[in-house]
């Protein structure tokens, strides 16, 4: 079946520091794959997401690229800030018809000051 | 646009109780589903909706959880009767379904605990 696997947390940062949360994929086809964000108190919202392999998504300085040979999807921040602190999930989805997205459990990220 | 509505926010409850939680998803949206975000399991489908008709309920864990969606504007997610490991926060989000499946919108969630 499909799944997704991340990395647990938490992740704790200091500010400016390189982030990497790791996540591999196992899928029946080429899935499309994402990155959403919960802030604290909130439910998650779409943060990136790319639909073919070598695709890059982008948004808010983050990226993942789509990497099929090693099945992953690594979400990488450059400089962190504040407030990035939230729970970051890795997602996918079969590309057919209306299918429900399945998330991995989630990594919670802490950035310091 | 006021987004996903659910309620309520918080919700105790003793054990045997029955739990009713409600979810308005955005207009216009006609896919909508039910998640439950527990530490141990992380988030995990229960069920969803197309068209308010049922497409998948595999996730539901046993016969004591039931979902509804009577029209495209209200859904309720009911256990009878609860139990404590069914404390956990229940998430609803809708999306536009084939048009775009990877935009769901997520409400604030329930926060239910189980005594």
């Amino acid at each position: 079946g499909n799944s997704v696997t991340q990395m647990e947390g938490p992740v704790t940062l200091s500010e400016e520091a390189f982030l990497t949360i790791n996540c591999t994929y196992t899928a029946t086809g080429y899935p499309s794959l994402f990155w959403y964000v919960q802030y604290p108190g909130e439910g998650l919202q779409l943060l990136l997401k790319a639909t073919k392999a070598d695709d890059k998504g982008s948004n808010k300085g983050f990226e993942a690229t789509y990497r099929k040979e090693t099945t992953s999807f690594h979400l990488e921040k450059g400089s962190v800030q504040v407030s990035d602190s939230a729970v970051y999930f890795c997602a996918l989805r079969r590309n057919s018809g209306n299918t429900p997205l399945v998330f991995g459990k989630g990594t919670r990220l802490s950035v310091i000051a | 646009d006021a987004g996903v509505i659910q309620s309520p926010r918080h919700e105790v409850t003793e054990m045997g109780q029955e739990v009713t939680l409600r979810c308005k998803p955005i207009s216009g949206h006609n896919s909508l589903f039910w998640y439950r975000q527990t530490m141990m399991r992380g988030l995990e489908l229960l069920i969803y909706f197309n068209n308010n008709v049922p497409i998948d309920d595999s996730g539901m864990p046993e016969d004591r959880f039931s979902a509804k969606m009577p029209n495209a504007s209200f859904s309720t997610l009911k256990i009878q009767p609860s139990e404590p490991r069914d404390s956990a926060v229940y998430f609803c989000a809708s999306s536009l379904g084939d048009r775009a499946p990877e935009k769901l919108f997520f409400g604030s969630g329930t926060q239910l605990s189980v005594l």
